[in-house]
This record gives structure tokens, sequence and C-alpha cells, in this order.
């Protein structure tokens, strides 16, 4: 596609409940990146994927925090049992090799309530 | 661990004045520096980026110049203008020797508005 594509852009859950953020990528970029922004702790890292594995995890902040990515393409970051702490924008970003310019998404606002 | 510092906002400057935003980071080895923008209602794009010590990056009047011995990547711009309101990030990417690619490790932000 023409840039970072990231479903949906808003959503609204009811603490407890789990969410799938969706990640759509440029076509043929290898590399995708999570992101969290949130109110007082700034752009945080989540994950890491190069094809369909994920080197770098480090950045989950808990086990109710998980990504896949299938097909060297599509992510999906799914958040279990949501916390009001979870609030945030979750911003993907992918690039074309390993270690180049990485273009973001627009986010996926999350409110938990 | 690698960490960015930036100033804290808001800055708040008229049309035409003088823009700096002071940048310093920890990081292991050599890492590359950027400075990552984010308009009201629109994502993160990439404003300019240095890989190597004395590199200057620029981009629509702003400019960065890496600094090693003060681990520095100040932004500047000689005369902003009200369509520079905006979110500024500064980053740096170790390159992949920690295992995560190009991953970003990103300052707080520092917001700008600049009025006529």
């Amino acid at each position: 596609g023409a840039g970072v594509s990231q479903s949906p852009s808003n959503k609204v859950t009811e603490k407890g409940k789990d969410v799938e953020l969706r990640c759509d990528p440029i076509s043929g970029h290898t590399a995708l990146y999570w992101y969290r922004q949130s109110l007082g702790q700034g752009l945080e890292f989540l994950i890491y994927f190069q094809g369909n594995s994920a080197p770098d995890k480090s950045g989950l902040p808990s086990d109710r925090f998980s990504a896949e990515r299938t097909g060297g393409s599509v992510s999906t970051l799914t958040i279990q049992r949501t916390q009001q702490e979870d609030s945030a924008v979750y911003l993907c970003a992918s690039s074309s090799q390993e270690n180049t310019e990485a273009f973001f998404g627009q986010g996926t606002r999350l409110t938990v309530v | 661990g690698n960490s960015v510092t930036q100033m804290e906002g808001p800055v708040t400057l008229s049309e035409e004045a003088f823009l700096t935003i002071n940048c310093t980071y920890t990081a292991t080895g050599y890492p590359s520096l950027f400075w990552y923008v984010q308009y009201p209602g629109e994502g993160l794009q990439l404003l300019l980026k240095a890989t190597k010590a004395d590199d200057k990056g620029s981009n629509k009047g702003f400019e960065a110049t890496y600094r090693k011995e003060t681990t520095s990547f100040h932004l500047e711009k000689g005369s902003v203008q009200v369509s520079d309101s905006a979110v500024y990030f500064c980053a740096l990417s170790d390159r992949g020797l920690t295992g995560g690619g190009n991953k970003l490790t990103f300052g707080t932000g520092t917001q700008l508005k600049v009025e006529l």
C-alpha cells in the first residue's frame, strides 16, 4: 500500500476485555515495529519483527501483551484483560531492511474505561 | 541502556524567531540520530537524520549536527513559521547492536507553538 495502515483508528473498550490492533505495513517492508505513545511515558518500543519472527520483544510490558505477524506482512497486537493503564496510542512502523528509515502509521488510540 | 533527553516544552515562539530544541543521548557504540515531527492530527514523520559524527542533517530549513564529543543532536531553525507548530521528537537507533533492527529510542517530545 501507499503507507502503513492501522486499524481501528480509535477503540474504546471496557476494562477486562481483550482487544486486537492491526497493522498493515508498506508492501515489501520486511521489518515491522510496534510502539506505544502515552502521557507520562512518551514513545516506548514494544516489539520488532523481521519477517514473521520477533527477535526483540523486550518492550512488551506484561504477558497480557502479545503480537504476531503472518505472511511477512500484516501484524496483530493483542492485549488481553485490558487495564486502564493500557490506554494509549499504539503506533506501528515498517522499514524495507533492518537498518533503514522506519515509516509510521497514524496509530490506534485505545481507551480503556 | 540507550536513552534520549530533550528539553521540556511547550515552547512558544513568534513567527520568524530562531528555534533551538536541545537533545542529548546515551548509547552503546555509534548510533544513528533522528528528529521526528508529529503535526496535529497526523502520524510521526522523519524530519532529518545523521548517521555518523559531524554529519549534519537538514530538511525544510531545520538542521541538526551529530556531536559525538557532547553526545548531542540539537535541532535548529533560523526562522520558524506558524506551520512549524508540532511536537518534535529526538530519537536514536543503535542500528541493530542489541538485536532490535532499527528500533528507535525516543525522547519525551517537545511541543512547539508558533504564533503570528
